[in-house]
């Protein structure tokens, strides 16, 4: 059960911005973390992002990530092919004690 | 380098139950706690369970509370979901993943399929 709200679809051509919203409440996203995941298809989930806005090893700049509340966002700049998947948020819920993740936004480049 | 492999999944009847495992190597695996998400076919990410590096702390989906139970063992850097109870919508690709950063690292999946 989802609990964070993403939108189902975004998209845009080659180099242009896109932009992801997560929206939660107090007990996840304004109380903690929130991470971000790029799924592609048929592969497990990768981290994009983690701790709001950090980019672990490897994952380009092209993917910034920010938290404002009890909202995030995830930004992939110079839009690529290959960024064509399914992105996630996730942050741990105190109510639940456990992680609630986002109803996932799937990425197209036209 | 985290290395994180799911087995156990398979074809199981109503009512009946599995056990999963998750092999870890590349890191220190009694220091970190872990987490078994699920992916239903065409449908996004459910978080299933957690364990903290000691068990000391375990928590679970409303959905499979009182069905499923997580468990390490940290002498063999595994990590175990024991399933009962099996439902037709508990069938999904289960992952095993592991935390700091949170749910930073990603087994390969293991596919249950809950069918009579």
């Amino acid at each position: 059960q989802s609990v964070l709200t993403q939108p189902p679809s975004a998209s845009g051509t080659p180099g242009q911005r896109v932009t992801i919203s997560c929206s939660g409440s107090t007990s996840n996203i304004g109380s903690n973390y929130v991470s971000w995941f790029q799924q592609l298809p048929g592969t497990a989930p990768k981290l994009l992002i983690n701790r709001n806005s950090q980019r672990p090893s490897g994952v380009p700049d092209r993917f910034s990530g920010s938290k404002s509340g009890t909202s995030a966002s995830l930004a992939i700049s110079g839009l690529r092919s290959e960024d064509e998947a399914d992105y996630y948020c996730a942050a741990w819920d105190d109510s639940l004690s456990g992680y609630v993740f986002g109803t996932g936004t799937k990425v197209t480049v036209l | 380098e985290v290395q994180l492999v799911e087995s156990g999944g398979g074809l199981v009847q109503p009512g009946g139950s599995l056990r999963l495992s998750c092999a870890a190597s590349g890191f220190t695996f009694s220091s970190y706690s872990m987490n078994w998400v699920r992916q239903a076919p065409g449908k996004g990410l459910e978080w299933v369970s957690h364990i903290s590096s000691s068990s000391s702390t375990l928590s679970y989906a409303d959905s499979v509370k009182g069905r499923f139970t997580i468990s390490r063992d940290n002498a063999k850097n595994s990590l175990y979901l024991q399933m009962n109870s099996l439902r037709d919508e508990d069938t999904a690709v289960y992952y095993c993943a592991r935390d700091a950063p949170a749910l930073g690292f990603w087994g390969q999946g293991t596919l249950v399929t809950v069918s009579s």
